[in-house]
């Protein structure tokens, strides 16, 4: 069965601190993955797409990796904003049916001053 | 540009009532999609419109119906609401769809739609 599995189900971090998120996926055959950030009330937004020939990949203070012998992508947050106080989904593509997306449950992260 | 607009952004139903969510987008997308979002579960793929003309199942088409009215506009129908159908729903587009793996979605604010 195509999973993807998210760690933590969510955390509290202190404004300034870093923190990594972790995606551990078994869907097969693996296209890409993607992470997005959710906003409370609102609707998901892009972050990162990696293919399988990527191993890391960066959005402003958001760095993704991925290694895919493993099945494992990261998030990693480098110095938090209170503005980072949101849900992050890791989504995972499957390269048959049509490309079609996986999504995990999400981890929550809260950002306190 | 707006992006991904729907309406309404909240909904109380009873059982057995029907209604309509609309969904519209203005980047040109040739792809639309629609989701739900339930507590603790990653969002789960309800339809979608490959492009204009073309509608297809996804995971859970059970209980909805879909319409393409036009390369804007994706509407999700509920003919007769169960309280299963209680969720977050999100519209959702894309410029290549299925033909494009990379193909980033860009997504709505959602409609939060509760059924007694």
């Amino acid at each position: 069965k195509n999973q993807v599995e998210q760690s933590p189900q969510s955390l509290i971090i202190l404004e300034g601190k870093n923190c990594t998120l972790q995606c551990n996926y078994t869907v097969s055959p693996f296209s890409n993955l993607r992470w997005y950030k959710q906003d409370t009330g609102r609707g998901p937004v892009s972050l990162t797409i990696m293919t399988f020939s990527e191993n890391t990949k960066s959005n402003g203070r958001y760095t993704a990796t991925l290694d895919a012998d493993t099945k494992q992508s990261s998030l990693h947050i480098t110095a938090s904003q209170l503005s980072d106080s949101a849900s992050y989904i890791c989504v995972v593509s499957i390269k048959a049916a049509g490309n079609k997306l996986t999504f995990g449950g999400g981890t929550r992260v809260l950002v306190k001053p | 540009n707006a992006g991904v607009t729907q309406t309404p952004k909240f909904q109380v139903l009873k059982t057995g009532q029907s209604m309509t969510l609309q969904c519209a987008q203005d980047m040109n997308h040739n792809s639309m999609y629609w989701y739900r979002q339930d507590p603790g579960m990653g969002l789960r793929l309800i339809y979608y419109s490959a492009s204009e003309g073309t509608t297809d199942k996804g995971e859970v088409p059970n209980g909805y119906n879909v319409s393409r009215l036009n390369k804007r506009e994706f509407s999700l129908r509920l003919e007769s609401a169960a309280p299963s159908q209680t969720s977050v729903y999100f519209c959702a587009s894309s410029e290549y769809g299925t033909r494009v793996s990379t193909d980033t979605q860009y997504f709505g604010p959602g409609t939060r739609l509760t059924v007694l």
